[in-house]
């Protein structure tokens, strides 16, 4: 079956460290987001892709970073940590021409930045 | 800017009670809503809508869309302990705007 995975699903790091948060899909999905999951705050969107060497900016990017090398991943990578990047983090896909249907989500990586 | 409101922001009810949830919206170039059940871990589809007075229906949950007054509800009857979740609504544009949830807790 087709899915989205994330890895790794837990990480407790160091403030300054750079860290990068995995997520592979195998739906061939063009269109790939990075949302952070903080309480109060619901799904805020970090970065997307809508297809290979694509990606654009969400609305809480700043100290986060992502590239777009192929269809199936979309890495996102924390230049250096801060205590304010603990968050649960939700990897999504899509398909068609930018966003249209439904949102599929990974399970999610909780990080702890100490 | 986008915005995606959702109310109320929590909910406590007795298993049988119907609950509302609603969902409105302020953003350019709409192309549909979302509504999805988050447990414990992720987000679980439920309904898109795009067309406005169209009601989707499964099961217990259905929801409907009202495109000129800009929101959407879903309800829940006949509510059990099962649906005790977040309630998330995302609006598509270009990409997906979410609110911020409502948290449901159905008791026994």
């Amino acid at each position: 079956d087709a899915e989205i995975t994330q890895s790794p699903r837990h990480k407790i790091t160091e403030t300054g460290r750079q860290v990068t948060l995995a997520c592979h899909q195998t739906w061939n999905h063009n269109n790939m987001f990075w949302y952070r999951q903080d309480l109060g705050h619901g799904l805020r969107l970090i970065h997307y892709s809508y297809g290979v060497q694509d990606t654009n900016k969400g609305e809480v990017s700043d100290g986060y970073s992502v590239s777009r090398s192929n269809t199936e991943d979309l890495p996102l990578t924390l230049e250096s940590a801060a205590s304010s990047q603990t968050s649960v983090y939700f990897c999504a896909s899509s398909d068609g021409t930018s966003a249209t249907g439904e949102l599929f989500f990974g399970e999610g990586s909780r990080l702890t930045v100490l | 800017e986008d915005k995606v409101v959702q109310s109320p922001l929590s909910l406590v009810v007795h298993e049988g009670d119907t609950v509302t949830l609603n969902c409105s919206y302020e953003v350019t170039n709409f192309r549909s809503l979302l509504w999805y059940k988050q447990e414990k871990k992720a987000p679980t589809f439920l309904f898109m809508l795009t067309s406005s007075g169209i009601e989707k229906k499964s099961g217990r949950l259905s929801s409907i869309l009202d495109k000129k007054e800009l929101f959407s509800i879903l309800n829940i009857t006949a509510t059990q302990t099962g649906d005790s979740a977040v309630y998330l609504c995302a609006v598509v544009t270009y990409k997906y705007i979410f609110g911020t949830g409502t948290r449901l807790k159905v008791l026994a």
